[in-house]
């Protein structure tokens, strides 16, 4: 079964900094792997998905992802990181099997920007 | 395209008494999953459908709960008796599932519950 670890439990950055949040997955095969977030009072919305191909994604907001097969990772990655980016970050990944299969959320990252 | 909609946003209740959440997932979705949310366990996974039908719910809590899908349209998760350890956030989300691609969920606003 897949599973995957979020170790930064809560990131406090300053505004304008350059932010980095890990995701380190066990699969046996290369999987899906998404990231999303969740602002207070509100559902996940999904940031980025990756699925095959290029190992760089682009995503929503200026939010990017790498996966790293060699590292079993996919972390997210933005360059400034705005006030409005204060949110909590979950990864996921699914088997690359065919049809639906079960995503596997990460336990979240809180992240906190300061003036 | 307005989403997924889940009502109601809130909801007191007395432990006890009979809670209905509901859910509209997004026009052409043929996933419908049931998520509860809490501080201690995190998002865990209740039940999901696949074109109305209930393929998993290996997650449901207890007898208590239960779901239901009778159209592509509508669902709703119910919880009877309701327990003060019920307290959450339930999330509905649905997704689009062609081939091998998963095209990844959306996810309603949830809807917190409060058993007193």
């Amino acid at each position: 079964a897949q599973s995957v670890t979020q170790p930064d439990i809560h990131i406090t950055v300053s505004e304008g900094a350059s932010l980095e949040l890990r995701c380190n997955y066990s699969y046996g095969a290369t999987p899906y792997l998404f990231w999303y977030v969740q602002s207070p009072g509100q559902g996940l919305q999904l940031l980025l998905k990756y699925f095959s191909g290029d190992t760089l994604v682009q995503g929503i907001k200026g939010f990017e992802a790498e996966f790293k097969r060699s590292q079993s990772s996919f972390n997210l990655r933005k360059p400034s990181v705005h006030w409005s980016d204060a949110a909590e970050y979950f990864c996921a990944v699914a088997p690359n099997s065919g049809g639906y299969q079960k995503v596997t959320f990460g336990t979240g990252t809180k992240l906190q920007v300061i003036p | 395209d307005a989403g997924v909609i889940q009502s109601p946003r809130h909801e007191v209740t007395e432990m006890g008494q009979e809670v209905t959440l509901r859910c509209k997932p997004i026009s052409g979705h043929d996933y419908l999953f049931w998520y509860r949310q809490t501080m201690m366990r995190g998002l865990e996974l209740l039940i999901y459908f696949n074109n109305n039908v209930p393929i998993d719910d290996s997650g449901m809590p207890e007898d208590r709960f239960s779901a239901k899908m009778p159209n592509a349209s509508f669902s709703t998760l119910k919880i009877q008796p309701s327990e003060p350890r019920d307290s959450a956030v339930y999330f509905c989300a649905s997704s689009f599932t062609q081939g091998f691609s998963n095209y990844g969920y959306t996810f309603g606003s949830g809807t917190r519950l409060t058993v007193v």
